[in-house]
């Protein structure tokens, strides 16, 4: 069985562009979530999207963004990019249910670079 | 928000050691509370999810245990080996509204010398 996908694997942007990343779920997976994780603040959640709906979201500002497709997989878009946007981006998918209470798959991760 | 905090932060022991590692959460509104292992890279993995208060589950030399009540979870490894050496990740779910999403401790990292 193929795990959680994502790319691209490593990106660098400048200040002021925009980025997507995509996650791809194991098969059957409908349940996604992205969490971002730098050094200091560890692994936060940003948003979890299932059947295509945004079903939670965390505290990050609204030039993070996400969507889902009705194949289940989800991307990630971050606008406007500053420095601290700098950080590893995880996506987890889980087969349904409430997030917070299935098993999450990770995938490998985006590395992203602001300049 | 909620607070996860996990204890020690970083940990050396010898191979064969055993070990623990606790990770507290709050106590009230408990609804899960996950352990995942995550391995220089490589993605974090699953290794428990608890959702009963007393819950205790094993995988091999792997076992956790599980306070709702007072809000602490604790993780055991015993004899431990090279392959061990890892970030432990604990991860809270709170009950209610928009609370349903893990909330991660920072971790643990565990090397264990041969």
């Amino acid at each position: 069985k193929a795990g959680v996908t994502q790319t691209p694997r490593y990106l660098i942007k400048t200040r002021g562009q925009q980025v997507t990343l995509s996650c791809s779920p194991i098969s059957g997976h409908r349940s996604v979530s992205w969490y971002q994780q730098t050094p200091g603040q560890g692994l936060q959640f940003l948003f979890e999207y299932f059947s295509e709906t945004q079903r939670n979201k965390g505290n990050f500002p609204g030039r993070f963004s996400g969507r889902q497709f009705s194949n289940s997989r989800s991307e990630m878009n971050v606008s406007t990019l500053e420095l601290g946007d700098s950080a590893l981006y995880l996506c987890a998918t889980s087969l349904g249910g409430l997030a917070g209470y299935n098993e999450q798959f990770f995938g490998p991760g985006t590395r992203l670079t602001v300049l | 928000i909620l607070n996860v905090e996990q204890s020690p932060q970083s940990l050396h022991v010898q191979e064969g050691d055993s070990t623990n590692f606790t990770c507290s959460f709050p106590s009230s509104n408990f609804y899960a509370l996950h352990w995942y292992r995550w391995e220089t890279a490589k993605s974090p993995e699953a290794l428990f999810v608890m959702t009963l208060n007393g819950d205790e589950k094993k995988k091999g030399r792997i076992s956790a245990t599980l306070n709702t009540k007072e809000g602490y979870s604790y993780l055991y490894i015993k004899g431990s080996q090279p392959e061990d050496s890892a970030t432990y990740l604990c991860a809270f779910t709170a009950r209610g509204g928009s609370n349903y999403k893990l909330t991660f401790g920072k971790g643990t990292l565990l090397t264990v010398n041969p």
